[in-house]
C-alpha cells in the first residue's frame, strides 16, 4: 500500500538536545498526523494538523503542516528519557478514510 | 474518553487454528473500524476498512476468506484469522472512528494485540 517518506529511521541522541523528523509524500494530504508508538503499544496521537502552513504546540512538541501539503515535520525540544520510543507520521483527505502511515523514526535518548 | 480495546492482548496459538481478536469502542459508537497490522520494526499496514452492518473491504493482497471481519455493532468489530500459520505472526491494530459531535471523524487506536503462531 502507500506508504509516506518519513526520515530519519533512526536517531540517538543525548537528553536535553532537540529533535527534528519529516515526512514527505507525492500526492496531497488535508490531514497530517503524529503518533508516538511504545513498544507492544498502539499509537497515540500527539498532533493533528488540518491546514496548510499550520504550525502546532503540544508542549515540548511542534509540528507544521508543509505550504504544499506534502510535507510535515515534527519537532520535540529538550529532549527527556521518556520521549523513546517509534514516531509515525500520517496523512489523510478525508476523517472517515484510513491513514497512510510513513515507515516510523526510531528515537533512542541517551541520559 | 475516546478508548479503544483490544481482546485477547496477547495469543500464542498452534498452526492450523483460528484465532479471533475484538476492537472495541469503550465510550463512543463507530460506525467504521480500521484493522492494521504491523511486523517488527515497521511501519503499520492497513488490512481492511470494517463497516457497521455491512461487509468490510479488503485491501489489495489481503485475503478475505482468511481474514474474516464482522461488524456487528456499533462498538464491536472482530477480526478472525483462520487457519493461522506462522507467518500470519504480527501485531494487529484496530482502530475506531468516532462519530456524533465530540469525536466526529477522529480516529482512536486500540493497544494492539500481539499474534504469535507456532
Amino acid at each position: 500500500g502507500q506508504q509516506l517518506n518519513q526520515s530519519p529511521q533512526s536517531m540517538f541522541i543525548q537528553e536535553g538536545e532537540d529533535v527534528s523528523m519529516n515526512c514527505t509524500s507525492s500526492s496531497i494530504f488535508n490531514t497530517w498526523l503524529w503518533y508516538k508508538q511504545d513498544p507492544g503499544e498502539g499509537p497515540v496521537l500527539l498532533i493533528a494538523l488540518y491546514k496548510a502552513g499550520e504550525l502546532t504546540s503540544n508542549g515540548r512538541l511542534t509540528a507544521q503542516f508543509g505550504i504544499t501539503r506534502k510535507d510535515s515535520f515534527l519537532n520535540i525540544s529538550a529532549s527527556i528519557p521518556s520521549d523513546v520510543g517509534i514516531y509515525f507520521c500520517a496523512g489523510t483527505n478525508s476523517g472517515n478514510t484510513p491513514l497512510v502511515f510513513g515507515k516510523g523514526t526510531r528515537l533512542s535518548v541517551i541520559a | 474518553g475516546a478508548v479503544v480495546s483490544q481482546h485477547p492482548s496477547r495469543v500464542i496459538c498452534k498452526s492450523g487454528t483460528s484465532v479471533k481478536i475484538e476492537c472495541r469502542s469503550l465510550d463512543f459508537q463507530a460506525t467504521t473500524m480500521f484493522w492494521y497490522r504491523q511486523f517488527p520494526k515497521q511501519s503499520l499496514m492497513l488490512m481492511a476498512t470494517s463497516n457497521e452492518g455491512s461487509k468490510a473491504t479488503y485491501e489489495q493482497g489481503v485475503e478475505k476468506d482468511k481474514f474474516l471481519i464482522n461488524h456487528a455493532s456499533l462498538t464491536l468489530s472482530t477480526l478472525t484469522v483462520t487457519s493461522a500459520h506462522p507467518e500470519d505472526s504480527s501485531f494487529y491494530i484496530c482502530s475506531a472512528l468516532g462519530r456524533g459531535a465530540t469525536y466526529y471523524n477522529e480516529q482512536f487506536f486500540g493497544p494492539g494485540t500481539r499474534l504469535t503462531v507456532l
